[in-house]
């Protein structure tokens, strides 16, 4: 079954304790994508990856780092969590590596993160 | 800068029709995009538009108007279901999405 996997789905943690927040896609896709999503915001992205070891900010990167080592993975790095950065995340990936693009976005199921 | 509006928030009655107005502003554009997100899950995919026009799937169409920065999604034979946030997003000339703050639906019986 094709889909975007995430983990932890529910985190609670403390400032300043280092997380990482896994993304992993089984269909091949070029590009994979972090967001975050607070209420009256909408969808803003954080990083995304156009391919492998190829990434760029986002709208609101500060405080989170990413890598992306394998097509697959595309972990999400918060070196020292902050209140602010308590969120509704969300991986995504897409094959848009090809042109033109028409590629739709999966989604994985998120990862509600609070940072007391 | 780039930008999109939709409206906040739209009731409609259980069996009606309901059209969803997106206007958006970007630097170039590629595609006009609808996702639907029910209250804690992940957006799903629901239309894309590149060209002028209607395109409609089942219950579901979305409308594009390049000329104007506008799209729409209809929503006909308005189900429970359908209750959601639907997310309108247009691709820029990087590809990049830009994305509007949603539009929660509520359906009343």
């Amino acid at each position: 079954e094709a889909q975007v996997t995430q983990n932890p789905r529910y985190l609670i943690t403390v400032t300043g304790k280092k997380l990482t927040v896994t993304c992993s896609q089984n269909m091949n896709h070029e590009y994979m994508s972090w967001y975050r999503q607070d209420p009256g915001l909408g969808l803003r992205q954080i990083y995304y990856s156009m391919n492998v070891e190829v990434t760029d900010k986002g709208d609101v990167p500060e405080g989170y780092k990413v890598s992306r080592k394998e097509k697959r993975n595309f972990p999400l790095i918060l070196e020292s969590p902050s209140p602010n950065q308590t969120s509704l995340y969300f991986c995504a990936s897409s094959a848009w590596g090809v042109r033109p693009n028409t590629g739709e976005l999966f989604f994985g199921e998120g990862s509600r993160l609070t940072v007391l | 800068g780039q930008n999109i509006d939709q409206p906040t928030e739209m009731t409609a009655t259980e069996g009606a029709i309901v059209q969803i107005n997106c206007t958006y502003q970007t630097s170039g554009f590629n595609g006009l995009f609808w996702y639907q997100q029910h209250a804690g899950e992940a957006p799903t995919f629901l239309s894309y538009n590149v060209l002028d026009g209607l395109e409609e799937k089942g219950r579901f169409s979305s409308f594009l108007s390049r000329s104007k920065g506008y799209s729409y999604l209809l929503l006909k034979e308005l189900q429970m279901k359908d209750s959601a946030s639907y997310l309108c997003a247009a691709q820029d000339s990087n590809y990049q999405l830009i994305w509007g703050a949603g539009t929660k639906l509520i359906i009343k019986p």
